[in-house]
């Protein structure tokens, strides 16, 4: 079965560091392009962070940039959120969600996503 | 970057055909993919580039586009596609993502 299950949310205080991990099953995770996704209580869901497949390639959404950081390790098909300088405004669900691309149209869509890990930032 | 404009709520009788449209100016150059979120759980993808359905979505739901308006349409609707809906899509850079605001459907 193809999954992603996140982990590592928690409560921190403004200022603080997480981590956020997001372990991947099912599939060749080398070979796939991958985001995060987060969505703040009651709100819709913002775009965070891609990495490519080899981890060669990043980008950051204007919002975090310089405060979070993308990686992964695909010998452990696991996918990474360093979060520094945490807002009270960074409090959300933080999905990952993988890249895949229409074999017959080659469109790019997220078509798999685990079940988010929650952040608050409060003191 | 750009942004993508959804309508906040819309609503639609038991087996009717309800439309769900998603603005922006990369939607000229993009398609948008399309996700249904219930509460509590995370989204999932119901259309993607220029009409297609993951396996497992109904027949019910396809995708349409035309200039800086990307739609989804849901022909029949049920009392379980009430549910939030985003579009999604590169911005125009090509190189970051963009959610639409959402858009919450109700089934009367």
């Amino acid at each position: 079965e193809v999954q992603l299950v996140e982990s590592g949310g928690g409560l921190v205080q403004p200022g603080g560091s997480l981590r956020l991990s997001c372990a991947a099953s099912g599939f060749t995770f080398s070979s796939y392009e991958m985001n995060w996704v987060r969505q703040a209580p009651g709100k819709g869901l913002e775009w965070v962070s891609y990495i490519s497949s080899s981890g060669s390639t990043i980008y950051y959404a204007d919002s975090v940039k310089g405060r979070f950081t993308i990686s992964r390790d695909n010998a452990k098909n696991s996918l990474y959120l360093q979060m520094n300088s945490l807002r009270a405004e960074d409090t959300a669900v933080y999905y990952c969600a993988r890249l895949g691309y229409s074999s017959s149209s080659g469109d790019p869509n997220m078509d798999v996503w685990g079940k988010g890990t929650t952040v608050t930032v409060s003191s | 970057s750009s942004e993508l404009t959804q309508d906040p709520a819309v609503s639609v009788a038991l087996g009717q055909t309800v439309r769900i449209t998603c603005q922006g100016d990369s939607l000229r150059s993009y398609y948008a993919s399309w996700y249904q979120q219930k509460p509590g759980q995370a989204p999932v993808l119901v259309i993607y580039g220029k009409n297609n359905r993951p396996s497992g979505i109904p027949d019910r739901f396809s995708g349409s586009s035309s200039g800086n308006t990307a739609s989804l349409t849901i022909t029949g609707a049920q009392a379980e596609d009430e549910a939030d809906y985003y579009c999604n899509s590169r911005d125009s850079s090509g190189n970051l993502w963009v959610f639409g605001g959402g858009t919450k459907l109700t089934v009367l």
